[in-house]
C-alpha cells in the first residue's frame, strides 16, 4: 500500500486567503486523524472521523477551520481565512480500527506557511 | 484527564551507546494503549510499538526494546548500541479505552547520536 497521502507537501498562502488540505487515507482504514504540529504546542489531534463520520473536533481551534470526509479514501481540512497563527505542520493519519488500539499510519504532513 | 509526560527534553549520546528514553503516562481508565513513535529529521511520523494496559510483557524488536510498568505507570523505550540514524525525535502516546480515538502525545524527546 502506498501510505497515507498528503497534498500538497508544502504551501504558503496570504494572510485571509482560503487553504485546503488533502488526505488519501490507507485502504482499508476506517479512521482519519488530522493533527497539527507546531513547536510551542507540540502534536494537537483537531478532530477525527470513524466511517467518514466526524467524531471528535474538539480540538478544531475556532470556527475558521472546518474538515470533511466525503467518503472513505478521502478528506479534506480547511481554513478560512488563513491567519499567520495557522502556520504549523499539518498531519493527516488513519487507523484500521483504532478503538481497539492500532496505531496511526501518518503521512507525511502538509507545512503550512501563512504570511 | 490523559497526561503523557516525557521528562527528558534533548538526550545527545554517542554512537554505540546505550540511551533510555522515559515515558510517564496518567490514566484513569483500566483499558488503554500506549504507543511509540519516531519522527526523524525528515518529518514523518513512524509508529514503533503498541502495548495494551493488560499485557505488561517487555518487548525487544533488534536493537529496541520497551519496558512498561504499571505499577509506575512508565512506558520506557531503550536503543541499545545507539547508531546515528536513531536520530530522531521519539514521542510517547496514549490512548484510552472509552475513546481510543482521542490519543494524547508527549512533547517528545529529541535523541541526537553522535558519530
Amino acid at each position: 500500500d502506498a501510505g497515507v497521502i498528503q497534498s500538497p507537501r508544502h504551501e504558503v498562502t496570504e494572510m485571509g486567503q482560503e487553504v485546503t488540505l488533502r488526505c488519501k487515507p490507507i485502504s482499508g482504514h476506517n479512521s482519519l486523524f488530522w493533527y497539527r504540529q507546531t513547536m510551542m504546542r507540540g502534536l494537537e489531534l483537531l478532530i477525527y472521523f470513524n466511517n467518514n463520520v466526524p467524531i471528535d473536533d474538539s480540538g478544531m481551534p475556532e470556527d475558521r477551520f472546518s474538515a470533511k470526509m466525503p467518503n472513505a479514501s478521502f478528506s479534506t481540512l480547511k481554513i478560512q481565512p488563513s491567519e499567520p497563527r495557522d502556520s504549523a505542520v499539518y498531519f493527516c493519519a488513519s487507523s484500521m480500527d483504532f478503538q481497539r488500539g492500532s496505531p496511526l499510519h501518518f503521512g507525511n504532513g502538509t507545512r503550512l506557511t501563512v504570511t | 484527564a490523559q497526561k503523557v509526560t516525557q521528562a527528558q527534553t534533548e538526550i545527545s549520546v554517542v554512537e554505540k551507546e546505550d540511551v533510555t528514553l522515559d515515558c510517564v503516562y496518567e490514566t484513569r481508565d483500566t483499558t488503554y494503549y500506549l504507543f511509540w513513535y519516531k519522527q526523524p529529521p525528515s518529518g514523518e511520523l513512524v509508529f514503533l510499538i503498541r502495548r495494551n494496559s493488560f499485557d505488561e510483557q517487555n518487548e525487544i524488536s533488534g536493537r529496541y526494546s520497551w519496558n512498561f510498568q504499571k505499577s509506575t505507570s512508565s512506558f520506557n523505550f531503550t536503543i541499545t548500541a545507539s547508531q546515528v540514524v536513531d536520530s530522531a525525535v521519539y514521542f510517547c502516546a496514549l490512548s484510552e479505552g472509552l475513546n481510543a480515538g482521542k490519543s494524547t502525545f508527549g512533547d517528545g524527546t529529541t535523541l541526537t547520536v553522535k558519530p
